[in-house]
Order: structure tokens, then sequence, then C-alpha cells
């Protein structure tokens, strides 16, 4: 799910069906990580959150995976729907940054009837 | 209703002119947050305040400045030092500025150049 130069990796999804999102991290020792989704034109809003003692969240539609070994987090969105169209982007915290995060460019959700 | 307000939606700058972005959060929240998203990238931080009278410089405070003097209050000052402005610029806030604190968001000021 990460970007490379201006333009973001694209998922297209027919409405109705599950979509996953993927999100690959470097720093070791990051413990938090949130999705967050933004739609043209507004701020991030925050999807979901998941400390590193936990490997699975779930809320409402939407479940976040965490594995630390390989250094992978995925957002799985069930029923996807038109609304559910914006960029998804992950964003890691460590312990020792106090609240200062990487964010992720992002990847484009495309909901097709 | 609770909220962070970035304003203006949309700014132009000339040529050799200050700019100040306004951000007001009614949250309580001692961290405030600037940060500028370029297309294509991740967001990168520019200035943080981890309570008020206190900010500190992040990843690319070069050409921008802030004051912290109330709590619900984080403008951003763009200056003509700034060479390349073009950008969307978010606000952001959270509870504290210790770490697992989800950070929540405006809905931006777009600057253009004239």
């Amino acid at each position: 799910g990460e970007s490379v130069g201006l333009h973001l990796p694209t998922l297209s999804v027919q409405e109705g069906d599950n979509s996953i999102i993927n999100c690959a991290y470097s720093n070791s020792a990051s413990d938090y990580f949130i999705w967050y989704k933004q739609e043209s034109g507004k701020g991030p809003q925050f999807i979901i959150d998941i400390r590193s003692n936990m490997d699975k969240r779930q809320g409402q539609r939407v479940t976040v995976l965490l594995n630390k070994t390989v250094k992978h987090l995925s957002l799985q969105i069930a029923a996807t729907q038109p609304g559910d169209s914006a960029v998804y982007f992950c964003a890691e915290n460590s312990d020792d940054s106090w609240g200062k995060f990487q964010f992720g460019a992002g990847t484009q959700v495309v909901v097709t009837p | 209703d609770g909220g962070i307000t970035q304003s203006p939606k949309y700014l132009f700058r000339k040529e050799g002119q200050n700019v100040t972005l306004s951000c007001e959060q009614n949250l309580n929240h001692d961290a405030m947050y600037w940060y500028r998203q370029d297309p294509g990238q991740g967001l990168r931080l520019i200035y943080y305040s981890q309570i008020v009278n206190d900010f500190q410089k992040g990843d690319i405070a070069e050409g921008y400045s802030v004051s912290r003097e109330k709590k619900e209050s984080f403008p951003l000052t763009v200056t003509s030092a700034q060479k390349n402005p073009t950008a969307f610029y978010l606000c952001a806030s959270s509870r504290t500025a210790s770490s697992n604190q989800p950070q929540h968001f405006g809905d931006g000021t777009r600057l253009s150049i004239l």
C-alpha cells in the first residue's frame, strides 16, 4: 500500500465486496498504529487503531490486522459501499517518539457499482 | 460539536507575501500539529506544540513560523522564505503529545501561488 512518486496505488472494488488495504512499516520499535480515511478535499478521518500487544481489532465493518514479524498492517472493509471511496493511509508511532507519527502515502480505493 | 476548524479553505499567496493559516480546536487538547501534504506523499510534520506557549520544529520547519498563545489556537504563517509553498496544509490535535494518542485532523487549507 505505499506509493511511489506522485501516483497512489489504486484498489478497485465492486460494491458489496470486501476490501483489503495493506501497509508495510519499517520501524520495528513502532507499537501503535492508526488507519485514516481521507476523502477528496477533506482532512483525514480516524477509522481504527491498534496497539502492538494485539494482532487483530474489529470495528464497525472494519478489521485491522497487525503482523509484527513481517512489519505489516492491513485494513479490511466488509461489504464495501460507494461512500468508502477515498484514500486510506496508515500511521505508526513508537513509545520513544512522543506524538510523532510516520504516515504512509496511502492507497486510493475506488468502489464501482 | 467538538472538532478542529481550519480557515480559510483556499488561500492564494503572492510573491514575497506572508500568509497565515488559522487552526482552532475545541477538544481541550494539549497538543497541536501542523502538517504539509503533497500529492503522492505521506504527511510531513512542520511544527508541533505540546502545550500552550511552547512549540518545536518538525521535519520541514524552514520558511514557516507558528505561535501558541492560547490552548485552542495554533496559527501557521507561511513566510516568503518558503520557496515552494503550494500544498495542502493540515492541522491536527491530540489529547497529549505522548505516544499512543490518536491525532484528529481539520479539513485543511489549500495554499496556491498567484
